[in-house]
């Protein structure tokens, strides 16, 4: 089945820092991918997302780029601040029926001034 | 914004007595899910619907029932509350054209089973 698998938390990082958070997935066909973010006492907001091998999906300076050779869609900024502190959720749609979405355990970010 | 409400939003049950969580939507989404969300698991599916009155089950379903008379609403229903059924949980649509779905969440309910 559909799995994807992230980096353990918490992340904790200066403002101003670079950001990586690894995600690796495993599936069958042609997955679409995911970024979700968390902020405290909310649901889970989309990010970003990729839907074919190369793309590159970004938004308020985070970025991904879809892997297939490596399976992996790691989030990347350049530069962190403290409202970025949230938890991040890696996942896959496999097209499938029922649009379901697979996700990973979520990575906790703490930004500190 | 997709449009999504849950209620209540917070619940302190005791064990052995039902609870009903409701998910509204004003946008006509055919997809639905009910995730829960506990340390170290992520979200898990408890269960999804694709139409009014079709449901199925997703990875953790025992223990819930879920119900859709109508497009806008899906309600999970707890039988007989346990103290492993604390949780938050979250209600779900999807949306998206070219095989490219994404879900969008509803704020949460606090579940609380003592």
């Amino acid at each position: 089945g559909n799995s994807v698998t992230q980096m353990e938390g918490p992340v904790t990082l200066s403002e101003e820092a670079f950001l990586t958070i690894n995600c690796t997935y495993t599936a069958t066909g042609y997955p679409s991918l995911f970024w979700y973010v968390q902020y405290p006492g909310e649901g889970l907001q989309l990010l970003l997302k990729a839907t074919k091998a190369d793309d590159k999906g970004s938004n308020k300076g985070f970025e991904a780029t879809y892997r297939k050779e490596t399976t992996s869609f790691h989030l990347e900024k350049g530069s962190v601040q403290v409202s970025d502190s949230a938890v991040y959720f890696c996942a896959l749609s496999d097209r499938g029926g029922y649009q379901k979405v697979t996700f990973g355990t979520g990575t906790k970010l703490q930004v500190i001034p | 914004d997709a449009g999504i409400t849950q209620s209540p939003r917070h619940k302190v049950t005791e064990t052995g007595t039902p609870v009903t969580l409701r998910c509204h939507q004003t946008e006509n989404h055919r997809y639905m899910y009910w995730y829960r969300q506990d340390p170290g698991h992520g979200l898990r599916l408890i269960h999804y619907s694709y139409g009014v009155k079709d449901t199925d089950k997703g990875e953790v379903s025992d223990g819930y029932s879920v119900s859709r008379s109508k497009t806008e609403d899906f309600l999970l229903t707890l039988e007989s509350a346990t103290s492993s059924q604390t949780s938050v949980y979250f209600c779900a649509i999807s949306e998206g054209a070219d095989s490219s779905y994404e879900q969008y969440f509803g704020p949460g309910t606090r579940l609380t089973v003592t």
